[in-house]
């Protein structure tokens, strides 16, 4: 089973700033990579699939980057609703698995 | 618009049995492997099953293989997920999951049911 290993545990920014989020694979993934998003009490949501693709009705904001076993994801310019609990998946093999969520909170 | 509808969760004794239902609606569901994801309260999404279109092919976590079953009824666009032998370590909102065309990434999502396993 591959781990995903998300960084850091909990990230503290302000609305304007820019967040970078980790994503680390036991083995690689190739680029089988994608972050959902999961805010308070609501199901998640795909942001990213394939390392960089940004699923329908996804701000530009939000990219992604990274190969093998590191992963990025950034939201450039937070907004106020960008604070949630973000998710790395793999589909490289089974089963699949998720990162253990980074937590992005308002400073 | 997609809409995914999930039903059946409840509180059950440790070593029963509870079947969950997906309805879902606005695409062509025939066409769509589905999933079921998993998240214990206050912790992260787990991965528990998927099927194929037409449910030839199933995968499952080992976690649960043996005693969750996934099936579909296409005629009836809905997605099951048969529980038996169920663990206090079951306990969690069990979300349905819709495929993005084959991909196993999950584009849209139910509102998850509960399911609660306590004596």
């Amino acid at each position: 089973e591959i781990v995903l290993t998300q960084s850091p545990a909990t990230l503290s920014l302000s609305p304007g700033e820019r967040a970078t989020l980790s994503c680390r694979a036991s083995q690689s993934v190739g680029g089988y990579l994608a972050w959902y998003q999961q805010k308070r009490g609501q199901a998640p949501r795909l942001l990213l699939y394939d390392t960089s693709n940004r699923a329908t009705g996804i701000p530009a904001r939000f990219s992604g980057s990274g190969s093998g076993t590191d992963f990025t994801l950034t939201i450039s310019i937070l907004e106020p609703e960008d604070f949630a609990v973000y998710y790395c998946q793999h589909r490289s093999n089974w089963p699949l698995t998720f990162g253990q969520g980074t937590r992005l909170e308002i400073k | 618009e997609v809409q995914l509808v999930e039903s059946g969760g409840g509180l059950v004794q440790p070593g029963g049995s509870l079947r969950l239902s997906c309805a879902a609606s606005g695409f062509t569901f025939s066409s769509y492997w589905m999933h079921w994801v998993r998240q214990a309260p206050g912790k992260g999404l787990v991965w528990v099953s998927r099927i194929d279109g037409d449910g030839s092919y199933t995968n499952y976590a080992d976690s649960v293989k043996g005693r969750f079953t996934i099936s579909r009824d296409n005629a009836k666009n809905t997605v099951y997920l048969q529980m038996h032998s169920l663990r206090a370590e079951d306990t969690a909102v069990y979300y349905c999951a819709r495929d993005l065309k084959v991909t196993n990434w999950f584009d849209s999502w139910g509102q998850g049911t509960l399911v609660t396993v306590s004596s």
